[in-house]
């Protein structure tokens, strides 16, 4: 089983608020990513990081931004919650050499009212 | 433009049935195929992994066949149990200037029932 967390697990917000979706991996993996899923939708990649201070935009534009100040941690950030950014937002890792073996986390499902 | 076709994209099963889904993908270059399950609230989780010079590919009761010639893929569950509820995806991994390239199917939502 991969050890990959994500917290909160759920999320009810007002918006305009600011919010932080945490991502921590003990693998060492260097290569961490951010989806955003929509339910019963497939996987859209919004971010993503090759290591310690590398951060790159996903296939689907996102007004979240991303950080990746440490190996195991990659936090994305909204400043300003809105409505249409509720969904639920995976997060996953892999090593250098084996790009396609993702192990995901469990999901941040974000509510904005 | 890579695309993956996943078809049906629901199904419902009786308990002990067994059950086929199909991938169909137009990604190049091709670097391989993985199906995920994905339970309802979390991750997906990887069943299978297959290049492009496998055909099949056994995990339990998941057995994953490739065909790359016709770019199609199938996941066979057989004697399905009620645990198999889920959705699966099918992914395919291509290659861009970074070294990979994920493209995600919008997956097949499996009810079993009992």
């Amino acid at each position: 089983e991969a050890d990959i967390y994500q917290t909160p697990r759920y999320l009810v917000i007002g918006t305009g608020k600011k919010i932080t979706l945490e991502c921590s991996q003990t693998m060492g993996h260097d290569k961490m990513y951010w989806y955003q899923q929509d339910p019963g939708m497939e996987l859209h990649l919004i971010h993503y990081s090759y290591g310690v201070n590398s951060t790159e935009k996903g296939d689907l534009s996102s007004e979240s931004t991303v950080s990746r100040i440490r190996t195991e941690h990659f936090p994305l950030t909204l400043e300003s919650a809105r409505p249409s950014h509720t969904s639920q937002y995976l997060c996953a890792s892999s090593e250098w050499g084996q790009p396609d073996t993702q192990y995901f986390g469990p999901g941040t499902r974000l509510t904005v009212l | 433009k890579n695309q993956v076709e996943q078809s049906p994209q629901s199904l419902i099963i009786l308990e002990g049935k067994n059950c086929t889904l199909q991938c169909n993908y137009t990604v190049s270059p091709f670097s391989n195929l993985r199906w995920y399950k994905q339970d309802t609230g979390r991750g997906p989780v990887s069943l299978t992994i297959m290049t492009f010079s496998e055909n099949t590919k056994s995990n339990g009761r998941y057995t994953a066949t490739l065909d790359a010639d016709t770019k199609q893929s199938s996941l066979h569950i057989t004697a399905s149990q009620l645990s198999d509820s889920a959705s699966y995806i099918c992914v395919v991994s291509g290659l861009d200037n970074a070294g990979n390239m994920l493209t995600f199917g919008g997956g097949t939502r499996l009810m079993v029932k009992p």
